[in-house]
């Protein structure tokens, strides 16, 4: 029934390590995004992908690499992660140029 | 420039009152979105309503309705009839073009504390 699901709910792991993110949604849509909240609530936009093809890719470290299998998948992998990476990221999905729905978020903490 | 400005970082309002959150946008663009979302304490992102920049029709969506004027470039949330369930953070959205493609920024958000 779970419209946006990511997995893992949370993610506590060390420096250094490399971690992924899978985001998948069962809603049809085209285009699905990831975002990252910070301490302050603050959510960004990191990439975007429409039918597989990325069209958005903020300013984000190249340590961030996002993967599109198809068209319902879109997976977040990020090589040696840092202090600064500890956030919540959501994935997102929505018709092309509609409204977002939200996954419920994964909370990732680097010790 | 800010793209979203939300002015209050927190807000309070007595159960069964009406509430309302300010939301003002700076865009160029002629055709663009405006969206409410609600995080309450769980963290999940819920849509809450939706206005297009060129809908004459406020956008209403049950308790909720958004105060779209166009010309001064403010999208306000109205809530009526608070409930205690209403307590979590709200952030206004809005999606715009960009490189040819639709992005969308988000506010601070405002965080509203229903009290009994």
């Amino acid at each position: 029934d779970t419209a946006v699901s990511q997995t893992p709910k949370y993610l506590v792991t060390q420096m250094g390590n490399d971690k992924s993110i899978k985001c998948e949604q069962n809603l049809g849509h085209d285009t699905m995004y990831w975002y990252k909240q910070d301490s302050k609530k603050f959510l960004k936009i990191m990439f975007s992908y429409n039918n597989k093809e990325l069209i958005i890719n903020e300013t984000v470290p190249n340590r961030f690499s996002p993967k599109s299998p198809d068209k319902a998948h879109l997976n977040l992998h990020i090589n040696s992660l840092e202090l600064g990476d500890s956030a919540v990221y959501f994935c997102a999905s929505s018709p092309y140029q509609e409204t977002q729905y939200f996954g419920p978020g994964t909370r990732l903490l680097v010790l | 420039a800010q793209k979203i400005t939300q002015t209050q970082p927190g807000m309070f309002v007595q159960e069964k009152e009406a509430v309302t959150l300010d939301c003002t946008y700076d865009t160029s663009d002629q055709s663009y979105g405006l969206f409410w979302y609600k995080q309450p304490s769980s963290g999940e992102m819920i849509f809450l309503i939706y206005q297009g920049s060129y809908d004459e029709q406020n956008a209403t969506e049950g308790r909720y309705s958004l105060n779209f004027q166009k010309a001064r470039k403010s999208a306000n949330l109205v809530i009526s009839a608070s409930q205690l369930g209403d307590s979590a953070m709200y952030f206004c959205a809005m999606r715009e073009a960009s490189g040819g493609y639709q992005k969308v920024t988000f506010g601070t958000g405002t965080k509203l504390q229903v009290i009994p």
